[in-house]
């Protein structure tokens, strides 16, 4: 069965610190990968997405997430979080053979200014 | 470009009481998702239109909950009768193609209370 698991369910950090969001899934087949966002009183939006090639992937406000095959793993990362990545952070996997999307638990990050 | 329109954004009833959620998807996009999201956890499918068609209705409890799409284009979810546990915000997206790559668009979400 597919599945996601979000290594943290909430994160705290200093303004300027770094950050990695761990996301592993199950499934046997190919698979397209997700990072959404919800920021607060906001609805649900793409960050940052991997189809195929380059497993280092660019999102949007300087997210990135590589996928790494072998560890069935597509961990979110940002060099330097602002106060305004405070938000919940959703990890989705697309199996391409069932259609289906299945989302993690999510990831609460708190930001201090 | 509108994007996923819900209503209403909040409702409040008391149990055993019928609810439903509206939604509009994206113009173009034919394929339209339900999904559950309770307090401190991911969103889960309900259920999924491709058109008209429910094509994956797996996961919805049909004793009480029921969706249509009748002109393949917006959706209503209904709930009859409601109970406490399904207090939660039901979100609606929607994607374009039929099946489609996995990518979602969301609208803001509906959030029941049933009191």
């Amino acid at each position: 069965a597919q599945s996601v698991s979000q290594h943290n369910h909430h994160v705290i950090l200093s303004e300027a610190a770094s950050l990695e969001l761990g996301c592993n899934y199950s499934y046997g087949g190919t698979v397209n990968l997700f990072w959404y966002v919800q920021y607060p009183g906001q609805h649900l939006q793409l960050l940052l997405k991997y189809f195929s090639g380059d497993p280092l992937v660019k999102g949007i406000k300087g997210f990135e997430a590589e996928f790494i095959k072998s560890k069935f793993s597509f961990n979110l990362r940002k060099p330097s979080v602002q106060w305004s990545d405070t938000a919940e952070y959703f990890c989705a996997v697309f199996g391409t053979g069932g259609f289906k999307t299945i989302f993690g638990a999510g990831t609460r990050l708190f930001v201090k200014a | 470009e509108a994007g996923v329109v819900q209503s209403p954004r909040y409702k409040i009833i008391e149990k055993k009481q019928p609810v439903a959620f509206w939604c509009n998807p994206i113009s173009g996009h034919n394929t339209l998702y339900w999904y559950l999201q309770n307090l401190g956890q991911g969103p889960e499918l309900l259920i999924r239109y491709e058109n008209e068609e429910a094509v994956d209705d797996s996961q919805l409890p049909k004793d009480r909950f029921s969706a249509e799409r009748l002109k393949g284009v917006d959706s209503t979810l209904k709930i009859q009768p409601a109970e406490l546990g399904d207090s939660a915000v039901y979100l609606c997206a929607s994607s374009l193609g039929q099946s489609g790559t996995g990518e979602l668009f969301f609208g803001e979400g509906s959030r029941l209370t049933v009191l």
